[in-house]
């Protein structure tokens, strides 16, 4: 079974500045995604970012970026240019292709972005 | 496109009754849905994975007789609490795959149950 770490179960940041957001995860899979989804407070689940696990280029998407470092089974979230609208909970989610594309969502972490 | 919508979007009922929640992919076709349970200040949880035409499969420790779940077209699956209790209050959250693009679930805004 995978399990997915997220060490920080709150950070804050200053409106404008960087921040990143940790994950590690457990698996014997070679072939699986990774994801990194927001929740606002309304509660509705937004994709932020996915990382398939055969690339070794990171993915980005204009302020978010992430760190993927297969061998440390290690995957983190980099926002710059924070924006209020950025507050949200984060959670890191692991898909594993060959076990029925179920989602395997970390603890999460509460990012506050204070103006 | 990819939306998925769930009704309703807020529910109370009664201890003992039985409550019905919706998911529907709007815009695409969904072989498979997903349905997780949230309390608060927590991470999302896998409850059963539902596909079109065939029974659920539910996660450990959830059980089938009390969350039924009927996936009977390729747009549509119910989740059905059934003989509720206040400790199954909780916010359910669907999501649906499409049946051409298997690593992206789109999710629903979720369904908030408070048993009285």
């Amino acid at each position: 079974a995978q399990t997915v770490t997220q060490s920080q179960p709150e950070m804050s940041v200053q409106e404008a500045e960087t921040v990143t957001l940790s994950c590690t995860y457990d698996t014997s899979e070679n072939n699986y995604y990774l994801f990194w989804y927001k929740q606002p407070p309304s509660r509705q689940m937004i994709l932020v970012i996915r990382q398939e696990a055969y690339k070794q280029q990171n993915a980005t998407e204009n302020r978010f970026s992430v760190n993927f470092q297969k061998a440390a089974k290690s995957f983190s979230l980099k926002i710059s240019d924070s924006q209020l609208g950025d507050t949200a909970m984060y959670f890191c989610a692991f898909m594993n292709n060959n076990a029925g594309n179920m989602l395997t969502f970390g603890g999460g972490t509460r990012l506050m972005v204070k103006p | 496109g990819a939306v998925v919508s769930q009704h309703p979007s807020w529910v109370i009922c009664k201890s003992g009754t039985s409550v019905k929640i919706e998911c529907r992919s709007l815009d695409f076709q969904a072989t498979t849905m997903f349905w997780y349970r949230q309390f608060p200040k927590q991470s999302l949880m896998l409850m059963a994975t539902s596909n079109e035409g065939s029974k659920a499969t539910y996660e450990q420790g959830v059980e089938k007789d009390k969350f039924l779940i009927n996936h009977a077209s390729l747009t549509l699956s119910t989740l059905t609490v059934t003989s509720a209790h206040p400790e199954d209050s909780s916010f359910y959250i669907c999501s649906a795959r499409d049946r051409g693009i298997t690593y992206e679930q789109y999710f629903g805004p979720g369904t908030r149950l408070t048993v009285t």
